[in-house]
């Protein structure tokens, strides 16, 4: 089945304490993206890779990281989280060629940073 | 800072009526436009992209887009209860990047 998968979907953490995010998509997809999702202030773009080894930020990139070293994967790592991390995470990904058409989406991450 | 804005509702239509989505987009040089659905507690799903002025339309789904009034909208025909969800607007900014600026969603509710 053709899917984004994240891991954890759920956590609980403290601040301070390094946690990755990790998200795997089997379609080949060449493009791949980190959202966050908060009430009031929608879908904001954290980071987005266009390929192996090719990262960018997105709007909202303080305190997180991202590697791609591998075109199915696409981890997120918070070094130091903190309270204002709290959110629900979503990775995405797309085939490429036009653009962003047709992200698929992870079924996202619940984050809590106490 | 890139905006795209979107009434946040809820809009309440009843069963069998259209409901009307409206976004506006700040960047005049955007290119790419696209329609996401979200139910509660689930993950994004797109309904429908557009690229030029006009309007394409998909099932019981049509957008519509005006870029020289930076103007994006979604009309859902013999709206249903199961079309009630939070619909998002996303835009492309510019060609060949994959950098997308969602707007917050409105919410749609539709009564049997």
């Amino acid at each position: 089945e053709a899917q984004v998968t994240q891991n954890p979907r759920y956590l609980i953490t403290v601040t301070g304490k390094k946690l990755t995010v990790t998200c795997s998509q089997n379609m080949n997809h060449e493009y791949m993206s980190w959202y966050r999702q908060d009430p009031g202030l929608g879908l904001r773009q954290i980071y987005y890779s266009m390929n192996v080894e090719v990262t960018d930020k997105g709007d909202v990139p303080e305190g997180y990281k991202v590697s791609r070293k591998e075109k199915r994967n696409f981890p997120l790592i918070l070094e130091s989280p903190s309270p204002n991390q709290t959110s629900l995470y979503f990775c995405a990904s797309s085939p490429g060629g036009r653009s962003t058409d047709t992200q698929y989406f992870g079924p996202g991450t619940r984050l809590t940073v106490l | 800072q890139k905006e795209v804005e979107q009434n946040s509702g809820p809009l309440s239509v009843p069963e069998g009526a259209i409901a009307s989505l409206n976004c506006t987009y700040s960047d005049r040089g955007s290119q790419s436009f696209f329609w996401y659905r979200q139910y509660s507690g689930k993950s994004p799903e797109l309904i429908m992209s557009i690229y030029s002025n006009g309007d394409k339309e998909d099932g019981r789904f049509t957008a519509q887009l005006n870029k020289a009034s930076q103007y994006v909208s979604l009309l859902i025909r013999d709206s249903q209860p199961s079309d009630s969800a939070t619909y998002l607007c996303a835009v492309n900014p510019y060609t060949g990047g994959f950098k997308t600026i969602f707007g917050a969603g409105t919410r749609l509710f539709v009564k049997a």
